[in-house]
Parts: C-alpha cells; structure tokens; sequence
C-alpha cells in the first residue's frame, strides 16, 4: 500500500465505548497529525507528532488519546464520547525540520481518507 | 476576528471563465502559505504552495500579499473537474511549541457546463 490509510473508515459507537482509530503511512514521514472535520467548520488540528514526541496538543478534551508507537503509525483512543464529537477523523503525515517543541511544519501534509466518527 | 478567513461561497461559475477567490490572515507573523483542495467525501489534497513572489502552475496561479495579509488562488479556463472546496492553509512559527497549521473553512466552487 502507498500513501497513508486510514481505519476502519467508518465507525458508530455508543457513549460508553472504547474504540481506536488507527493510521499508517508509508511516505518515509516524520510528523503525524491529527484533525477533526465536523459540518460547516474549518479542519482543527488536535495532534501533532515529531518523530514520535508529541509537539501540540490543541486543548483536546482528554477523551481524546493520541499514540504513536512509530514513525509510520498513529493512533487515536476514544472512550466516553459525546454525540457532538461525530465529525470526520483525519490522519495526516508530511515531512518536518527540526526535533520536538522546535519542530515546524511548512512543508505539503498527506492525507489519509478519514474515519467517519457517529457517536450516539 | 479569525485567524484565517475566507469567503466560503459557493461560487458558480460557467466552465471556461476565470474566477478568484482570496483569503486573509490575521497573524503578521504568518510563514507558510497553501492551498489545498477538498472534493465532497474525500480528504484534502496540496493544490499549491504559495511563494512570496507568486507562483503559477499551469491555469492555477497563487499569490501573497504580505501588506494587507492575504493570499489569492486564480483558476483560469475553469474545469468541470476543477468543482472543489479550495482550502487556504496558513502555518504560523511557534514560541514555545511547534508552529501552528491552521485552515480556512474552505470556499465552494462550482463549475457549470
């Protein structure tokens, strides 16, 4: 597979379940990214890793829990979610300069086809 | 104000006329400058990286506007294949953490036959 994938990419889950989404990249990246994607508003960025150190965190509420094992892998835990956090996932990879907190992104971010997230 | 504004449309236009869209910014400090497309249901794709001194890639031009804080995508000899959502994306240096990547809620292009 080339490119980033993205599963599963559908998923409908109840407010007490656990569940995780999971991304993989085969572009030689070093940054992953996490965005939601709901109806009517702008793609919010909530995750970023550089190699594998997680770099920024946009307030996401703690329900919300970001893994990255590697460099070619991200992951997102859901538990106890609400009806208002149905919205599209996406994963997103790009290369990056520089390490950790000093880390910057300018560069064209790949993304994955998302996971389309009901929570009812 | 938003950090990254633009006109969200949708703008219909006849396939082969020539439209533009802009998008402003807030942040004066603001690096790094891209559009992407978004067709419906799929997930965002790198159109074009936006230079200093403009840049062109065959219809599509891209433009920077440091003074008055804008960016300008111009599509010229518009495509039915050219109906999108057009996303600016702006990158901003950070202080104490890694630069913030933020976009525009996108402007809707429709291209009629």
């Amino acid at each position: 597979e080339t490119g980033v994938t993205q599963t599963p990419r559908h998923l409908v889950m109840g407010m007490t379940n656990k569940k995780s989404l999971k991304c993989e990249q085969h572009l030689g990246h070093n940054a992953m990214y996490w965005y939601k994607q709901s109806a009517k508003k702008p793609l919010e960025l909530m995750f970023v890793y550089s190699l594998e150190e997680r770099v920024e965190n946009n307030s996401v509420p703690s329900r919300f829990s970001p893994e990255c094992p590697n460099s070619s892998h991200l992951f997102l835990h859901l538990h106890t979610l609400q009806p208002e956090d149905s919205a599209l996932y996406l994963c997103a990879s790009s290369h990056t300069s520089g390490t950790g907190v000093l880390s910057v992104h300018y560069n064209e971010q790949f993304f994955g086809p998302g996971t389309r997230l009901t929570v009812l | 104000r938003k950090e990254v504004e633009q006109d969200p449309g949708p703008f219909n236009v006849p396939e082969g006329a020539t439209v533009a869209f802009n998008c402003t910014y807030s942040n004066s400090a603001s690096q790094s400058f891209f559009w992407y497309r978004q067709d419906c249901r799929k997930e965002p794709k790198l159109l074009m990286s936006v230079y200093s001194s403009g840049n062109e890639d065959g219809r599509f031009t891209a433009q920077l506007n440091r003074a008055s804080q804008y960016i300008s995508l111009l599509i010229r000899d518009s495509k039915l294949s050219d109906s999108a959502t057009y996303l600016c994306v702006v990158t901003i240096p950070g202080y104490s953490s890694a630069s913030k990547i933020i976009f525009g809620s996108g402007t809707r292009l429709s291209i009629r036959p």
